[in-house]
């Protein structure tokens, strides 16, 4: 069956970088396009970019330019989103999802919470 | 940008009342999606295409609408559909609504 696994919980420091994946499985990887999403606590979602599966080029919604980036392990079928100097308002829970179609995502990932704290 | 204004923004129904959730565009848009998210769960694909139920989604839902205004509607709702409604276009960036929040009374 088709699955999204990402990592697991993080908390950091302002200022540090994480990396969180994105593990795909039950299809073939590069056929479809990898988003993430942001969900802030008790906020709404957030679309964040996305990532050609097949030729690895990302693009990213103007809010998420610049500390965030977008990588792939296709040999591994992952998906990686890295952020960098992390603050206060990058905490977070952080989903990948899979496009089907124009621009349904019709699988997700379990959500990966990360907290940025002093 | 298009933004999307959803209302209401929380609701309270009774078992078997009808329950409809607007979606308004700022520019017109040719689909929209909804989804549906539980407390402490990932967003649950819902309805594709404006109008298309995802596997699984029990037919008392259904989805309408076009250009700048789309609608979900519960036919007659039951305690397990309290949750949070999302929907999302793709025009020239995605974006998604801020969500209506759907209680039992």
């Amino acid at each position: 069956q088709i699955q999204l696994v990402q990592s697991g919980p993080e908390l950091k420091k302002p200022g540090e970088s994480v990396k969180i994946s994105c593990k795909a499985s039950g299809y073939t990887f590069t056929d479809y396009a990898m988003h993430w999403v942001k969900q802030a606590p008790g906020k709404g979602l957030k679309w964040m970019g996305w990532i050609n599966t097949y030729t690895g080029k990302p693009t990213y919604a103007d809010d998420f330019k610049g500390r965030f980036v977008f990588s792939l392990e296709a040999s591994a079928s992952t998906a990686n989103l890295q952020i960098s100097n992390l603050k206060n308002e990058d905490t977070a829970t952080y989903f990948c999802a899979r496009v089907r179609g124009r621009s349904f995502f019709d699988y997700w990932g379990q959500g990966v919470m990360v907290t940025v704290s002093s | 940008e298009i933004v999307l204004t959803q209302s209401p923004t929380t609701i309270a129904a009774s078992p078997g009342e009808k329950v409809t959730i607007t979606c308004r565009a700022s520019s017109s848009v040719s689909y929209m999606y909804w989804y549906q998210q539980k407390p402490g769960a990932s967003p649950k694909p819902w309805i594709y295409d404006t109008s298309k139920l995802a596997s699984g989604v029990p037919n008392r839902f259904s989805g309408s609408g076009s250009g700048t205004s789309y609608s979900l509607t519960i036919n007659t709702m039951e305690t397990e559909d309290a949750a949070t409604y999302y929907c999302q276009q793709w025009s020239s960036t995605l974006t998604f609504g801020s969500g209506t929040k759907l209680e039992i009374k």
